[in-house]
């Protein structure tokens, strides 16, 4: 079967760095898209990965491994306008997207 | 103008009513696709369509309805909801699909709709 898993809640500080895991498990694999979501408003494309390794965009960066069935996204320098939803979102063999439940990251200051 | 826009934001509606959801988008996209979003679940996709062509429909119950007239506006037909109905309805598109070049999604900010 297929299965994505994220932490429900994270919780981290203004200024400090956060890393927010995706894993899963799949018969096939085409792909892993991360999204940000904050409250009220639409989902947005943060990144997409295929290829292991770590991709980097600003403060945001997101790694793949696919041996593991794992990927992380990884905040830098926290700002308060981080607070939102993360959803992890992979690629099965059929080009079909398996989303997870997301992952609610709260900063404090 | 936004990228992707839903119309109405919010619906309240018994269970005898009908309505209808509207999804416009301004990308020049070949893909739409609606979307339930319930609270920490994930994601549910319910119709796509190519080139106005519905290529997928997720096993949804009948009193929901789609349309899509021309391949920038995308319409949900909701007919006698039930309550366990109530959630967010999430509009996207794309250029391509998932694991293509240009695959991403490009969301609207979705209509809350409650059934009473």
């Amino acid at each position: 079967g297929q299965n994505i898993d994220q932490p429900t809640e994270m919780t981290a500080t203004e200024g400090a760095i956060v890393q927010i895991n995706c894993t899963y498990q799949t018969s096939g694999f085409n792909g892993l898209f991360w999204y940000q979501q904050h409250a009220g408003e639409a989902p947005t494309f943060l990144s997409y990965n295929v290829l292991d390794g770590l991709e980097e965009k600003g403060r945001f960066s997101s790694f793949l491994s696919r041996s593991k069935g794992y990927s992380y996204l990884l905040l830098k320098e926290l700002q308060m306008k981080d607070s939102a939803s993360y959803l992890c979102a992979l690629v099965d063999s059929n080009y079909q997207l398996i989303w997870g439940a997301g992952t609610k990251l709260i900063i404090k200051p | 103008e936004t990228g992707v826009t839903q119309t109405p934001r919010h619906l309240v509606m018994g269970m005898t009513n009908k309505k209808s959801l509207k999804c416009e988008q301004h990308l020049g996209h070949n893909a739409m696709y609606w979307y339930k979003q319930s609270a920490k679940k994930p994601l549910e996709l319910m119709f796509v369509y190519n080139f106005k062509e519905q290529t997928e429909n997720n096993s949804v119950p009948s009193r929901f309805s789609p349309e899509c007239p021309n391949s920038s506006h995308l319409f949900l037909h909701l007919h006698t909801l039930q309550p366990e109905d109530s959630a967010l309805y999430l509009c996207a598109s794309s250029q391509a699909g998932p694991g293509d070049v240009g695959g991403e999604l490009f969301f609207g900010e979705g209509s809350r709709l409650t059934v009473l």
